[in-house]
């Protein structure tokens, strides 16, 4: 079984641009979830969608904002990026997102805001 | 509040030592289920073990074993006759309401 893919893997941006990021998840899980990583915050837990629908959201600004398409694959935006905004982000995927399942990671997109 | 504390920011051993690594958590929820997970220098996050918070029973796996206490809030992961492949980034998480709580993660290296 294909793992958690995800695209592009690597992105060089200007501060006040916008990226698009993609996920597609292990096949038959419906659960996405997003992460940030930088070496300051560490791993910090982004939003996650389960059947089109963000289910739970962390701590992060407006700028910050997901769906989930209807193949269970997931997009990430980021609007008017800020150099803090450099940082690796992980997409996991679960069956269902509960509490009991192990989350699978992709390999990550790394941002670099310039 | 939750939280996941892994105090060792970096260990280093020689090969084929034996390697603990601590992670101490806190949450008030009574059913929750904790994570350690391995992340080369490639960037992907490899999952290693879980645990369940009703299950104290400590395991053994290949290499790898782990030691949960519900009543000191710990769950330590040990590699056994460590490799240089071992060498990473290990993180341990906590699972709660469908999200996980990442610690800050302890760099092992593994010297020949």
């Amino acid at each position: 079984k294909a793992g958690v893919t995800q695209t592009p893997r690597y992105l060089i941006k200007t501060r006040g641009q916008q990226v698009t990021l993609s996920c597609s998840p292990i096949s038959g899980h419906r659960s996405v979830s997003w992460y940030q990583q930088t070496p300051g915050q560490g791993l910090q837990f982004l939003f996650e969608y389960f059947s089109e629908t963000q289910r739970n959201k962390g701590n992060f600004p407006g700028r910050f904002s997901g769906r989930q398409f209807s193949n269970s694959r997931s997009e990430m935006n980021v609007s008017t990026l800020e150099l803090g905004d450099s940082a690796l982000y992980l997409c996991a995927s679960s069956l269902r997102g509960t509490y009991q399942e192990t989350q699978y990671f992709g390999p990550g997109t790394r941002l670099l805001v310039l | 509040a939750q939280k996941v504390t892994q105090a060792q920011t970096e260990i280093s051993v020689v090969e084929k030592e034996d390697v603990t690594l601590d992670c101490v958590y806190e949450t008030r929820d009574t059913t929750y289920y904790l994570f350690w997970y391995k992340q080369p220098p490639s960037g992907e996050l490899v999952f290693l073990i879980r645990r369940n918070s009703f299950d104290e029973q400590n395991e053994i796996s290949g290499r790898y074993s782990w030691n949960f206490q519900k009543s000191t809030s710990s769950f330590n992961f040990t590699i056994t006759a460590s490799q240089v492949v071992d060498s990473a980034v290990y993180f341990c998480a906590l699972s709660v309401g469908g999200k996980l709580i990442f610690g800050q993660g302890t760099e092992l290296s593994v010297k020949p």
